[in-house]
């Protein structure tokens, strides 16, 4: 049992690159999400999905997409990446209203 | 804004001694909930509280609700080196039909052998 799968776990990119941060879940979760962990900001809700075809914008949307075709997949794109998006990003599926399970994390640096 | 304030932001106390941490939110929520966080690793679900619970343990855990401060406290006893760790907490709330879990900014605990 995986539990939730994030790739890549490193990825450098330059100012404007586009990229696309995969997340996958084997626990058949309704409910999904991506975070981004800053020093000192704790995590910051970017966009959440609580079925397939049904996505919501959380507390930092701004220059992310998301997208749900599936229960397990909930990839995040980042479209033309800025220096400000340099983070940590985590996944996590749940039933909700139940606890979340985490990925290991996706440490994007953008130049 | 972020939903959930924890404080004191970084904690640092004997082995054997007791840590506590508190959290403190500010809208209505479902649950709220602990996480923890070793160094550069995911977080991993510590309990949850329902807003109609006051109390609730896990083994040297001790977790605290007052919906009416809107506030939680995580009490963890006999403190050990190895739980050295970031702890979150979270809350669950519905909004437009649909729940979001909204992090607090954590509370870094060093716990000295």
């Amino acid at each position: 049992n995986a539990g939730v799968t994030q790739t890549p776990k490193f990825q450098v990119l330059k100012t404007g690159q586009s990229m696309t941060l995969q997340c996958a879940q084997d626990m058949n979760h309704e409910y999904m999400s991506w975070y981004r962990q800053d020093p000192g900001m704790g995590l910051r809700l970017i966009h959440y999905s609580v079925g397939a075809g049904i996505t919501d914008q959380g507390e930092v949307p701004n220059g992310y997409n998301v997208s749900r075709s599936t229960t397990e997949d909930f990839p995040l794109r980042l479209l033309s990446a800025a220096p400000s998006q340099t983070s940590v990003y985590f996944c996590a599926s749940s039933y909700v209203p139940g606890e979340l399970f985490f990925g290991e994390g996706s440490r994007l640096t953008v130049l | 804004s972020q939903q959930g304030e924890e404080d004191p932001q970084a904690l640092s106390i004997q082995e054997g001694e007791n840590a506590t941490m508190n959290c403190s939110y500010k809208t209505s929520i479902n649950n709220l909930q602990w996480y923890r966080q070793n160094s550069g690793r995911g977080l991993v679900h510590l309990i949850l509280i329902r807003s109609n619970e006051r109390e609730k343990h896990s083994g040297r855990l001790r977790v605290t609700l007052d919906t009416s401060k809107k506030s939680s406290s995580l009490l963890i006893t006999a403190s050990r080196a190895a739980d050295t760790a970031s702890y979150f907490c979270a809350t669950a709330r519905t909004t437009s039909g649909t729940y979001k879990y909204i992090f607090g900014t954590g509370t870094r605990l060093k716990v000295l052998a």
